[in-house]
């Protein structure tokens, strides 16, 4: 398997427009997670996902912000309208699971963000 | 809100040294796990423990879990220049949640 794998790994966007970040999890992960990774703020958990459903949404910051999962093999985080606060590197992860818990979590490389 | 808080901040040994790590969080767990990041890369899972479990040893990594301080340490033993990244600890507090700290930045110098 090649991992968990994102796109694009960088993208450069005006402040309003709409940005769609993409992640493939690993085949197989019940699991998967979207996290934003700043300086001032570590590595939040923004959403996460069990079998294609999303179960926590409480680290999405506010409504411009909203993510799916389609299918097992796809999920996006779109941003709409972008702001330059928004500007981060993203990553997306998954997770095999076992009896209900995640496990070991596998990173993709990540999104960088910048909104100008 | 961060669950795991990870102490020092920052660490900065020479090559040879051992460097420890520490995490406490706050609610009860499953599992606690750490990972590692190299600067402009993504995590990379090093070893979990089981909240039922008190040590467990992966090569030159040693993570101890005390439950009763909702605490943990990683003990990296003979450390080299090649182990200079950023740590982190990461909680399970329910279901499938993974839950990162703040983390610790390493720098080990040859």
């Amino acid at each position: 398997d090649a991992g968990v794998i994102q796109s694009p790994r960088h993208e450069v966007t005006e402040m309003g427009q709409e940005v769609t970040l993409r992640c493939k999890p690993i085949s197989g992960h019940d699991y998967l997670f979207w996290y934003r990774q700043t300086m001032m703020r570590g590595l939040e958990l923004l959403i996460y996902f069990n079998n294609n459903v999303p179960i926590d949404d409480s680290g999405m910051p506010e409504d411009r912000f909203s993510a799916k999962m389609p299918n097992a093999s796809f999920s996006t985080l779109k941003i709409q309208p972008s702001e330059p606060r928004d500007s981060a590197v993203y990553f997306c992860a998954s997770s095999p699971g076992d009896r209900g818990m995640n496990t070991e979590a596998f990173f993709g490389q990540g999104t960088r963000l910048t909104v100008v | 809100s961060q669950q795991g808080e990870e102490d020092p901040q920052a660490l900065s040994i020479q090559e040879g040294e051992n460097a420890t790590m520490n995490c406490s969080y706050k609610t009860s767990i499953n599992n606690l796990q750490w990972y590692r990041q190299n600067s402009g890369r993504g995590l990379v899972h090093l070893i979990l423990i089981r909240s039922n479990e008190r040590e467990k040893h992966s090569g030159r990594l040693r993570v101890t879990l005390d439950t009763s301080k909702k605490s943990s340490s990683l003990l990296i033993t003979a450390s080299r220049a090649a182990d200079t990244a950023s740590y982190f600890c990461a909680t399970t507090p329910q279901g499938g949640k993974l839950i990162f700290g703040q983390g610790t930045e390493l720098s080990v110098k040859p």
